[in-house]
């Protein structure tokens, strides 16, 4: 069954520090996958997307990396800022499902001045 | 652009009650979608659209309808509210371009929260 898992849950850090989140995936076969952000009350934004070749992807204080053969990604959050306080969506797209997506729980990041 | 819009923002509803959720697009995508979202689940695909005039079930699809008659606007309906389809509402849509990267992105509304009592 395709599933998308990520940890820690829930994550409190200090403003300025940094931080990194974790997502495995079973999906297949593999075609993408992304990181969203979605503040409190409102829709998902994607922040970065990355393909089976690619291992490494950056968007500002954002980097994503990718293990296509652990089935792994990360997110490091460099230097946290107040507005960093969200919940953090790993995606994981199928190839030749239409472009339908699968959904991590999310973990959800508050950032502490 | 707006981007993706949703109607209304907040809903109450009655057992029973029937109603429709708008969503509305104005980047000319081809596929739309609706999930809802619960606490501690992840994002969950209700239907789908490939294009105008057709829709497609997806993981929790029971309870609801869709309709796609035009191409920016895709509509959810509950014929007959349950408590447990109480959750929040995300619209989103996609364009279609194969062979580029960013394909598969999906841009999201705002959600609606339904409450049903």
């Amino acid at each position: 069954k395709n599933q998308v898992e990520q940890s820690p849950q829930s994550l409190i850090i200090l403003e300025g520090k940094n931080c990194t989140l974790q997502c495995n995936y079973t999906v297949s076969p593999f075609s993408n996958l992304r990181w969203y952000k979605q503040d409190t009350g409102r829709g998902p934004v994607s922040l970065t997307i990355m393909t089976f070749s690619e291992n490494t992807k950056s968007n500002g204080r954002y980097t994503a990396t990718l293990d296509a053969d652990t089935k792994q990604s990360s997110l490091h959050i460099t230097a946290s800022q107040l507005s960093d306080s969200a919940s953090y969506i790993c995606v994981v797209s199928a190839r030749g499902s239409q472009g339908n997506l699968i959904f991590g729980k999310g973990t959800k990041l508050s950032v502490k001045p | 652009n707006a981007g993706v819009t949703q109607t209304p923002k907040f809903r109450v509803l009655k057992t029973g009650q029937s109603m429709t959720l708008l969503c509305a697009q104005d980047m000319n995508h081809e596929y739309m979608y609706w999930y809802r979202q619960d606490p501690g689940m992840g994002l969950r695909l209700i239907h789908y659209s490939v294009g105008e005039g057709t829709t497609a079930k997806g993981e929790v699809p029971d309870g609801y309808n869709v309709s796609r008659l035009k191409k920016q606007n895709f509509l959810l309906g509950l014929e007959s509210a349950a408590p447990s389809q109480t959750s929040v509402y995300f619209c989103a849509s996609r364009p279609n371009r194969p062979g580029t990267s960013s394909r598969d992105t999906q841009y999201f509304g705002p959600g609606t929260r339904l409450t049903v009592l």
